[in-house]
């Protein structure tokens, strides 16, 4: 089915790993975006890149990276986890921007820093 | 710092009844949008209202935007069970990105 993939589902990191979340999509969009979820917090905005090649802070987004590897890829690096990282984290794309189209979201990755 | 602030936080109704939920924001838009999370899963887009639009319908679904108060809501008409799910507003204020509220949580009972 076309839409956004992101791997791994799951996953559990000690505190001072690494990793990389991966997300990819197939419908040809041109934003692409990084949310974290936790509860009571809603989605934040960790970074985005609005088109490829070009990459943007967003409301919280110490502690991580991004690469935008092509159109179709965006992938959020941890460099060193720390328990205030344990979260969902959600990639979503769009279209172009938010000005008309809504976005669409990978099924999450849910971390867990310990 | 969050956008969009739902109210109410949790909603519990009877299958057929309609839910009725709101969305303030504070600064000035060009859209909002809806969507809906179901337990586990990622969210799905449901409806967009741009800011020159009153009221919008999809389905079962009708949103209004009152840009004078700074505030949406979201109806949903005849509910079912599988209507049960967390609903997220969310604003585009022309910085390319959505904020999203906190959500609310509807429980539809059978």
């Amino acid at each position: 089915n076309a839409g956004v993939t992101q791997t791994p589902k799951f996953q559990v990191l000690k505190t001072g790993q690494s990793m990389t979340l991966q997300c990819a999509q197939d419908m040809n969009h041109n934003s692409m975006y990084w949310y974290r979820q936790d509860p009571g917090m809603g989605l934040r905005l960790i970074y985005y890149s609005a088109s490829e090649g070009t990459t943007d802070k967003g409301e919280v987004p110490n502690g991580y990276n991004v690469s935008r590897l092509n159109k179709r890829e965006f992938s959020l690096r941890l460099e060193s986890a720390a328990p205030s990282q344990t979260s969902v984290y959600f990639c979503a794309s769009s279209r172009a921007g938010t000005a008309n189209y809504g976005y669409t979201f990978g099924s999450g990755t849910r971390l867990t820093v310990v | 710092s969050q956008q969009g602030e739902e109210d109410p936080q949790a909603l519990s109704i009877q299958e057929g009844e309609n839910a009725t939920m709101n969305c303030s924001y504070k600064t000035s838009i060009n859209n909002l949008q809806w969507y809906r999370q179901n337990s586990g899963r990622g969210l799905v887009h449901l409806i967009l209202i741009r800011s020159n639009e009153r009221e919008k319908h999809s389905g079962r679904l009708r949103v209004t935007l009152d840009t004078s108060k700074k505030s949406s809501s979201l109806l949903i008409t005849a509910s079912r069970a599988a209507d049960t799910a967390s609903y997220f507003c969310a604003t585009d204020d022309g910085n390319n990105r959505l904020a999203f509220g906190k959500g609310n949580q509807v429980v539809v009972i059978p």
